[in-house]
């Protein structure tokens, strides 16, 4: 079935450094792909999505780019912040017969210190 | 807009106890979706509705987990009885089309000891 797969955490960084969090994903058909993003204490926001391959979200100063050939979508940020520090969850988007429901990966754990 | 409406927002019960979490999506929204998110791990899809018809519940533990959407708007999740192993955190979310306008509900922490 489809999957998410994205890489173990957690990623300690200082401020300013450059963010790669990996994500590649298995799916029949074209999904859509998404970027979460959990603070502590409160629910899943949208980062970032795309929609079809070499669609470039981008948010915030994160950005992800849909790479069909090599099934990935890696969130990067060139400089991170401390209000950066959150849990990121990459997911994609399964259709059936209504709409779509999210599969998503099991969350990257993002710490940056100043 | 309003967001998506979850209550309670925490709730602590004993194993074999039941419970019940109440949803209400934005306005207009005709799907919605429930989800589990155990610590450490990402959400998990239990059950989809569109309008007030079941979409998918192929993941819903239907010996103990039960939910609907009465009149296609609010939803309400139940489990009966309530394991330890349910012990995460129960997100609803609402769409108005495939892929896109999803919002997630700050969701239901349950603890069962």
């Amino acid at each position: 079935g489809d999957s998410v797969t994205q890489m173990e955490g957690p990623v300690t960084l200082s401020e300013e450094a450059f963010l790669t969090i990996n994500c590649t994903y298995t799916a029949t058909g074209y999904p859509s792909l998404f970027w979460y993003v959990q603070y502590p204490g409160e629910g899943l926001q949208l980062l970032l999505k795309a929609t079809k391959a070499d669609d470039k979200g981008s948010n915030k100063g994160f950005e992800a780019t849909y790479r069909k050939e090599t099934t990935s979508f890696h969130l990067e940020k060139g400089s991170v912040q401390v209000s950066d520090s959150a849990v990121y969850f990459c997911a994609l988007s399964a259709f059936n017969q209504a709409g779509t429901a999210l599969i998503f990966g099991k969350g990257t754990t993002l710490s940056v210190s100043s | 807009e309003a967001g998506v409406a979850q209550s309670p927002r925490y709730k602590i019960i004993e194993k074999r106890q039941s419970v019940a979490f109440w949803c209400n999506p934005i306005s207009g929204h005709a799907t919605l979706y429930w989800y589990q998110q155990i610590l450490g791990q990402g959400p998990k899809l239990l059950i989809q509705f569109q309008n007030n018809g079941v979409v998918d519940d192929s993941q819903l533990p239907k010996d103990r987990f039960s939910a609907e959407r009465l009149k296609g708007v609010d939803s309400t999740l139940k489990i009966q009885p309530a394991k330890l192993e349910d012990s995460a955190v129960y997100l609803c979310a609402s769409s108005s089309r495939a892929s896109y306008g999803y919002t997630f509900g700050s969701g239901t922490r349950l603890t069962v000891v």
